[in-house]
């Protein structure tokens, strides 16, 4: 069975840039959630896709966007890049639209200087 | 909306001691309250989840608590072991995010040997 993967592991953006990160979910996931861990806190959420559609956001302006494709793989997005948006991104794929439980990959860490 | 309130923000132990900590939530709603292990560099593990049906689960060393009453939930790790040494993070669904998992800000779990 294939865990989450995220590419790239690592990533370096000026202020101002966009950027976009990638996931694969878990074998047999078909939901795709978007976090973000700032560094010595929780993840927060930012948004959640299933069947290609999003479904549910937390509270994060509209430059942070984001696709699922057929395939149940996912991008995010990140428009006109600020300094507090460097973080860890996680990636957490799941069963369905119930409380199954979320699978993280490793992340994605982004530093905008 | 919901918030989670997790502590001790750090705990060390003795090697073979009994680990516990908790959180609290505030959304009565929440129905779902898992448990995540995060280890230097990697994404956040589940390692135990409880449902708001239950009172206790356990598994090997690992065992939840839920209060729903006073809503709040524990993790009990006993026998600790050096490689339990990470961060623990709680979590309870939110249904201001469409049910989604709002985090607690972490605890630092160290294992002395």
């Amino acid at each position: 069975e294939t865990g989450v993967t995220q590419s790239p592991t690592h990533l370096i953006k000026t202020r101002g840039q966009q950027v976009t990160l990638r996931c694969s979910s878990q074998s047999g996931h078909n939901t795709v959630s978007w976090y973000q861990q700032a560094l010595g806190q929780g993840p927060q959420f930012i948004f959640q896709y299933y069947r290609e559609e999003e479904n549910g956001r937390g509270n994060f302006p509209p430059r942070f966007s984001g696709l699922q494709f057929p395939n149940y793989s996912s991008e995010l997005n990140v428009n006109a890049l600020e300094l507090d948006d460097s973080a860890l991104y996680l990636c957490a794929s799941s069963r369905g639209l119930s409380n199954s439980p979320l699978h993280f990959g490793n992340g994605t860490r982004l530093t905008v200087t | 909306g919901e918030n989670v309130e997790q502590h001790p923000s750090t705990l060390s132990v003795q090697e073979g001691d009994s680990a516990v900590i908790k959180c609290t939530y505030s959304d009565s709603a929440s129905n779902y309250f898992p448990w995540y292990k995060q280890e230097l560099g990697k994404g956040p593990q589940l390692i135990i989840d409880i449902r708001s049906n239950v009172g206790e689960k356990k598994d090997q060393r690992i065992a939840v608590t839920l209060n729903k009453t006073a809503k709040h939930f524990s993790l009990h790790i006993t026998e600790t072991q050096p490689e339990d040494s990470a961060v623990y993070f709680c979590a309870a669904t939110s249904m201001e995010y469409g049910n989604k998992l709002v985090f607690g800000a972490g605890t630092i779990l160290r294992v002395k040997s």
